[in-house]
């Protein structure tokens, strides 16, 4: 009963420092997301795919990078991380179009110093 | 960018009390959805409304969408320390969901 599982849970990265968080679900959706929330605030979609080596940006997707070479994995790479993207990153995944009920992960908390 | 502005902010009120969450833009949308997320957990999905003037009831919780779809409102009878969480609309809009600025709902014993 995994559903949509983010790696890792916590990080703390230097700045200029590379990382790659990963999402995988079990769920066979053909839609994911990658979404940042900064403290007290609502989600700010970074990337989206809908479906297997199809991804587009989303509201702020400078700084970040994705692949989708497969359908259950979604991951979103940082090349250069700056303070700017301490955040709370959560990947989320829907059946078919975003109107469906859209499910997520726990979040990964990372923090740029 | 199409906005979805939530209101109040921030809400904290007794145990018992009546609330109302607003979600309103100057867009129209297909449909909206509701989240409540709590400290650590990603968002969870409370309800959808798809149609003008849909009123949808979930316990306690009581959700409607504008005739016109712009807005939408959520009343929460009795709350309970339980609904605690940060409550979150969003609104359908072609491959993607936009999100309201959120609601964050603390509720005393």
């Amino acid at each position: 009963n995994a559903g949509v599982t983010q790696t890792p849970k916590f990080r703390i990265l230097k700045i200029g420092q590379s990382m790659t968080l990963q999402c995988t679900q079990d769920m066979n959706h053909n839609y994911m997301y990658w979404y940042r929330q900064d403290p007290g605030m609502g989600l700010k979609l970074i990337y989206y795919s809908v479906g297997a080596g199809i991804t587009d940006k989303g509201e702020v997707p400078n700084g970040y990078n994705v692949s989708r070479s497969t359908t259950e994995d979604f991951p979103l790479r940082l090349e250069l991380a700056a303070p700017s993207q301490t955040s709370v990153y959560f990947c989320a995944s829907s059946p078919q179009w975003a109107g469906q009920p859209q499910h997520f992960g726990d979040g990964t908390r990372l923090s740029i110093l | 960018t199409q906005l979805l502005e939530q209101s109040p902010q921030f809400l904290s009120i007794q145990e018992g009390e009546n609330l109302t969450v607003y979600c309103n833009s100057s867009s129209v949308f297909s449909s909206l959805q509701w989240y409540r997320q709590e400290p650590g957990e990603g968002p969870v999905l409370l309800v959808t409304v798809v149609t003008g003037g849909e009123v949808k009831k979930l316990k306690r919780l009581t959700f409607q969408f504008g005739d016109a779809r712009k807005d939408s409102s959520l009343h929460i009878t009795a709350a309970q320390p339980g609904d605690t969480g940060l409550y979150l609309c969003a609104a359908h809009n072609t491959d993607k969901l936009i999100f309201g600025t959120g609601t964050r709902l603390q509720v005393f014993p």
